[in-house]
C-alpha cells in the first residue's frame, strides 16, 4: 500500500497558478494516482486521475514524472473558490487502496 | 439526475445504542464505500462492497457491519455505539472495480455519541 505525503497547507493569491506535490516513493506498477477536491462540510469530489506523464482536463493538469515517486496537482490561475482540501491517492483500486492521507488545505487570499 | 444520498444528514445518539446510517444511490454502480472523516483528518475506510452480497472490510471496521441486498443501497450499523465513533460519515460509489476510478460522495451524516 503505497503511503502518501503531501504538505499540510499552501497559501496562494487569486490568479496565481498552485502546483501540489505528493510523494510516493512506493508506487506499485499498477497502482494510478489520483486527486481529489474537499469542502467544509461536503464529500470529496474527484479531480484527476493519471498513470504516467501529463494529464489534464478542464479542472487541473496532473504531472508524473518517468519514475512515478511523485506527483504535481497543477490548478492554474486559482480564484477564491479553489480554496479547499486536496487529497492525493495512490493505489490500484482493488483491497484496501482507498487511503486519503491528510491532505493539503489550500487557502487562496484576494 | 442520478444522485447518492445519506441519511440521516445529522444524528445524535447515547453510547450503547445500535444506530443505522443510510446511503442510496441511483447510478447504479456496482462499488459502494463507507468512510469515516474525523476533525482535521483524511478520510478513513469502514467497508466496502463490489456487489450486492459482497461486503469487506476496510481498514476501521471494528464496530460497524453492512449489508448489501441490492445495487442501491449500502446501510451501515453501529452496532453498540461508542464515543469514539464520533465522527462525520461519507458514502460513496463508483462503476468500476480497478484503478481509483472516480468515486462520488454523498453529503455525509454528521454522527454524535453522547
Amino acid at each position: 500500500l503505497a503511503k502518501t505525503t503531501q504538505p499540510i497547507s499552501m497559501d496562494s493569491y487569486e490568479g496565481q497558478e498552485v502546483n501540489i506535490t505528493c510523494s510516493h516513493n512506493n508506487i506499485a506498477t499498477n497502482d494510478y494516482i489520483t486527486w481529489y477536491q474537499q469542502f467544509p462540510s461536503q464529500g470529496p469530489r474527484f479531480i484527476i486521475q493519471g498513470y504516467k506523464t501529463k494529464v489534464t482536463n478542464e479542472v487541473a493538469s496532473l504531472f508524473i514524472p518517468a519514475d512515478r515517486k511523485s506527483s504535481t496537482l497543477s490548478l492554474p490561475r486559482v480564484s477564491l473558490s479553489d480554496t479547499a482540501v486536496y487529497y492525493c491517492l495512490v493505489g490500484d483500486g482493488y483491497g484496501q487502496n482507498f487511503v486519503f492521507g491528510p491532505g493539503t488545505r489550500l487557502s487562496v487570499l484576494p | 439526475d442520478a444522485e447518492i444520498t445519506q441519511s440521516p444528514r445529522h444524528k445524535i445518539t447515547e453510547t450503547g445504542r445500535q444506530v443505522t446510517l443510510a446511503c442510496h444511490q441511483t447510478w447504479n454502480h456496482n462499488n459502494m464505500f463507507w468512510y469515516r472523516q474525523d476533525l482535521g483528518h483524511g478520510l478513513r475506510l469502514i467497508h466496502y462492497s463490489y456487489g450486492v452480497q459482497d461486503t469487506n472490510k476496510g481498514e476501521v471496521s471494528d464496530g460497524y457491519s453492512v449489508s448489501r441486498s441490492n445495487t442501491e443501497d449500502l446501510p451501515l450499523t453501529l452496532e453498540s455505539a461508542a464515543s469514539s465513533q464520533t465522527s462525520v460519515y461519507f458514502c460513496a460509489s463508483s462503476n468500476l472495480a480497478g484503478s481509483l476510478n472516480e468515486q462520488f460522495f454523498g453529503p455525509g451524516t454528521r454522527l454524535t455519541v453522547l
